[in-house]
């Protein structure tokens, strides 16, 4: 089945630490983006990339890093530079040229 | 500045009552407008896409309908796993980078 995966599930960091969601998409898709969600708040996008090796800022960058070195793959790390970053966690994925984003199932991050 | 407002925030309907959610929008030129369905704890699971103005899409009890201001998400004969929350999503006309505009969304309620 195609799809997107995220792992882990849950996450659970404490204060200083980096840690590191995984986004893996089998469906070859060319674009691939991270969004934040917060309670009572829409998605924000933190980054996105639309080829390999290739990745922008979104609005909400500080404190983030990605890397795009297979088309499959858009990990996201959250560092400790990121003042609040418990949230729930979307990566999502798109055709190139084509407004569809898939999401997949995400990944709750709390920080102790 | 580009920006999505749903409504209401909450809704509570008793099974079988139609009712309709709103996502007005101000953007600089219309590219898509997009409504995804999320369950708690879920990633969203996209339901449709819409590109100008009178155009209309339908799945079992939903249809999507578009204006120049605003999109209408109509559920009608609700039943109780309908229950879930409606994200509403713009891309602008000015943006080829696929990022997407969401409002806060739309919590639904549907009680049998």
């Amino acid at each position: 089945d195609g799809g997107i995966t995220q792992s882990p599930k849950y996450l659970f960091r404490k204060e200083g630490q980096n840690v590191t969601l995984s986004c893996e998409q089998n469906l070859n898709h060319d674009a691939m983006y991270w969004y934040r969600q917060d309670p009572g708040q829409g998605l924000r996008l933190i980054y996105y990339s639309q080829i390999v090796n290739d990745f922008q800022k979104g609005d909400i960058a500080e404190g983030y890093s990605v890397s795009r070195e297979k088309k499959e793959s858009f990990p996201l790390t959250v560092t400790s530079a990121q003042k609040n970053p418990t949230a729930f966690y979307l990566c999502a994925s798109s055709i190139r040229g084509h407004n569809e984003q898939f999401f997949g199932p995400g990944t709750r991050l709390t920080v102790l | 500045e580009d920006q999505v407002t749903q409504s209401p925030e909450a809704l509570r309907l008793q099974e079988g009552e139609s009712s309709s959610l709103n996502c007005s929008y101000t953007v600089s030129g219309l590219r898509g407008l997009f409504w995804y369905r999320q369950d708690p704890g879920k990633g969203p699971e996209f339901l449709f896409t819409l590109y100008s103005a009178g155009e209309e899409k339908e799945k079992e009890r939903l249809k999507a309908t578009l204006t120049k201001k605003e999109s209408f998400l109509h559920i009608t004969a609700p039943k109780p796993e309908d229950s879930a929350t409606y994200l509403c999503a713009v891309q602008a006309g000015w943006s080829n980078t696929g990022k997407l505009i969401f409002g806060q969304g739309t919590t639904l309620q549907v009680k049998p």
